[in-house]
């Protein structure tokens, strides 16, 4: 299985703070990578595929980027309704695998 | 708008199965897309158990495949999931979701709002 792990694990931010959120792939995957968010007591919400398209009605300020073993995730400003825990998941090979996921929290 | 509804047991005994159905509203089961189960324990990560085509075609993972079946119902638009002799290690949120399929890239784009099962005497 594709291990994948993210750092940090929680991350605190202020509004209108950059946020880089990383995932690392155990194995490369090229850019099969994609990005969730997630609200307490919610389903995940998709955000990007591909490692950096969005998807549609998804607010520019989010941007993802790498390839292999290495990606990102950027909120470029943080607002209200961006915290909440961001999942990376790899869509190589089966098993699909997730990273255990970086809750960003308001400073 | 394409939606999923989990439904099933709340509650299930150990060395039972564990059974749910998800109901598809705004898309056709037929289309081509993947139909996805994942599940998420009380504040852990997510975990993808597996996907069925229409076809009924199958991919499961490994760590579950010895106790899983995913099956399609195209008559009713809707897809099932069963998982036989749970402990309360498979108490999770389980969730159904639509995997598409983009030049290649596949990724889950709807989701159900989730199910709580929880494996208990």
């Amino acid at each position: 299985d594709i291990q994948m792990t993210q750092s940090p694990s929680s991350l605190s931010a202020s509004l209108g703070d950059r946020v880089t959120i990383s995932c690392r792939a155990s194995h490369s995957i090229g850019n099969y990578l994609n990005w969730y968010q997630q609200k307490p007591g919610k389903a995940p919400n998709f955000l990007i595929y591909a490692a950096s398209n969005l998807q549609g009605g998804v607010p520019s300020r989010f941007s993802g980027s790498g390839s292999g073993t290495d990606f990102t995730l950027t909120i470029s400003s943080l607002q209200p309704e961006d915290f909440a825990t961001y999942y990376c998941q790899q869509s190589h090979s089966t098993p699909y695998t997730f990273g255990h996921g970086t809750k960003l929290e308001i400073k | 708008q394409v939606q999923l509804q989990e439904s099933g047991p709340g509650l299930v005994k150990p060395s039972g199965t564990l059974s749910l159905t998800c109901a598809v509203s705004g898309a056709s089961i037929t289309d081509l897309n993947w139909w996805s189960w994942l599940r998420q324990p009380p504040g852990k990560a997510l975990e993808w158990i597996g996907d069925v085509y229409q076809t009924g075609t199958t991919n499961h993972s490994p760590s579950l495949r010895s106790r899983v079946s995913t099956s399609v119902d195209k008559t009713k638009n809707q897809f099932s999931l069963m998982l036989a002799s749970v402990s309360a290690a498979d108490t999770a949120v389980y969730y159904c979701a639509r995997r598409f399929l983009l030049d290649g890239y596949g990724y889950f784009d709807y989701w159900g709002q989730g199910a709580l099962v929880t494996v208990s005497s």
